[in-house]
């Protein structure tokens, strides 16, 4: 079973919209952390927010949010008023456990292309 | 933003031959990872190192070998390149690893076998 779906391949929004990038994911940890990262077509990789499993309010980053909804394990990243240059690829990725080999390392999920229209 | 460069950015090279890639950062962060992407999968891990010489395998280290001499520097090794192993290649480090340290990426080396 993938730990980071990204059901979402293609998404369009309009300038100056809202758009929400959905991310589930699938983990036994009670201790994770969830990650949001932005890869424009120049190809580098742009972290955007983070939440963690105990934090109890959403985390918000500028115009990022993060819709985190622990029952239902969905971290749905949430862009305010668009901008052209959010065009990009945005991909979820989920650090489990606090120590050990699952907290060194990111499992990422096969990416949302985001498309802004003006 | 962490100093992180990886050389070269760009190989082109034959099936069979070894290959080197080479991630520096100026950080000075303790973990260290490299990764591989490809279209369709997402970012996949294939080495990791949490310190000078210690280093450990991720999800797809088959063909991969790594290491950490220094802690600013991190090889990674193709013993023998296959065409399976074209792809975009990113190197990250972090501070810490749990917790809500986020990895930096380096800007990636496009690899192809050809």
């Amino acid at each position: 079973a993938q730990k980071i779906t990204q059901t979402q391949p293609g998404m369009f929004v309009q300038e100056k919209e809202a758009v929400t990038l959905d991310c589930t994911y699938d983990t036994s940890d009670q201790s994770y952390g969830l990650f949001w990262y932005k890869q424009p077509s120049s190809g580098e990789m742009i972290f955007l927010i983070y939440q963690g499993s105990y934090d109890e309010q959403n985390a918000t980053e500028g115009r990022y949010s993060l819709n985190f909804q622990k029952a239902r394990k969905s971290a749905n990243l949430v862009i305010s008023a668009s901008q052209r240059g959010d065009s990009a690829m945005y991909f979820c990725a989920m650090r489990e456990g606090l120590s050990g080999a699952g907290s060194y390392q990111l499992t990422f999920g096969k990416g949302t292309k985001l498309s802004v229209i003006p | 933003d962490a100093g992180i460069t990886q050389s070269p950015r760009h190989k082109v090279t034959e099936t069979g031959t070894p290959v080197t890639l080479r991630c520096h950062q100026t950080e000075n962060h303790r973990y260290m990872y490299w990764y591989r992407q490809d279209p369709g999968h997402g970012l996949r891990l294939i080495h990791y190192s949490y310190g000078v010489k210690d280093t450990d395998k991720g999800e797809v280290s088959d063909g991969y070998s790594v290491s950490r001499s220094k802690t600013e520097d991190f090889l990674l090794t193709l013993e023998s390149a296959t065409s399976s192993q074209t792809s975009v290649y990113f190197c990250a480090s972090s501070l810490e690893a749990g917790g809500p340290y986020e990895q930096y990426f380096g800007p990636g080396t496009r690899l192809t076998v050809t």
